[in-house]
């Protein structure tokens, strides 16, 4: 069945690094895919959608310098967030559009330290 | 604006019935999901409503009304696995991308 996966699913790196997370849909092409963050005891944030072949769309409030997004094919799609800083620690997680509900990956625990 | 408002926290004993409830407030409506995640992981989907009235699925049934914006998740023979938050999602106006609510807090004990 369809499936998304997350890579790496823990990464701790010091500040001021840059980490790259890779999204991969498995067994199915996903021309979008959504990146989301999620803080302990909050719900899930979205931050970008990220479109095969053409730019992220951001949400409001979200740096498109500091996480940048690359939906090179049509099964990856990978988020870098650059510069990272202690406050960046945070669940990342991906999905994409599932019928009738998205498929979520099983989230990247990133640690700033 | 939307707005999606759920319980922070609830207890229940194993083997009872629980029920969450969502209330929410968006401009225009296109479905709303219940998800559920344990702690670490990522949410992983339970129902879908788009229509009023009650979808069942075994053990976890949906409930909609769209005039007054709210919907329940039904949870019966609790078991302990069912410990985790419940995330009340809608899509809403013409976004195929949900709004989440904060999640609900599951504590099942014995």
């Amino acid at each position: 069945g369809a499936v998304v996966s997350q890579h790496p699913s823990r990464v701790i790196c010091k500040s001021g690094t840059s980490v790259k997370i890779e999204c991969r849909s498995l067994d199915f092409q996903a021309t979008t895919m959504f990146w989301y963050r999620q803080f302990p005891k909050q719900s899930l944030m979205l931050m970008a959608t990220s479109n095969e072949g053409s730019k992220a769309t951001y949400e409001q409030g979200v740096e498109k310098d500091k996480f940048l997004i690359n939906h090179a094919s049509l099964t990856l799609s990978t988020l870098t967030v650059t510069s990272a800083h202690p406050e960046d620690s945070s669940f990342y997680i991906c999905s994409a559009s599932g019928e009738p509900a998205e498929l979520f990956g099983p989230g990247t625990r990133l640690t700033v330290t | 604006g939307q707005n999606i408002d759920q319980p922070t926290e609830m207890t229940a004993t194993e083997g009872a019935i629980v029920q969450i409830n969502c209330t929410y407030q968006t401009s225009g409506f296109n479905g709303l999901f219940w998800y559920q995640q344990h702690a670490g992981e990522a949410p992983t989907f339970l129902s879908y409503n788009v229509l009023d009235g009650l979808e069942e699925k075994g053990r976890f049934s949906s409930f909609l009304s769209r005039s007054k914006g709210y919907s329940y998740l039904l949870l019966k023979e609790l078991q302990m696995k069912d410990s985790a938050s419940y995330l009340c999602a809608v899509h809403s106006g013409g976004s195929y991308i949900p709004t989440f609510g904060r999640g609900t807090s599951l504590i099942v004990h014995p």
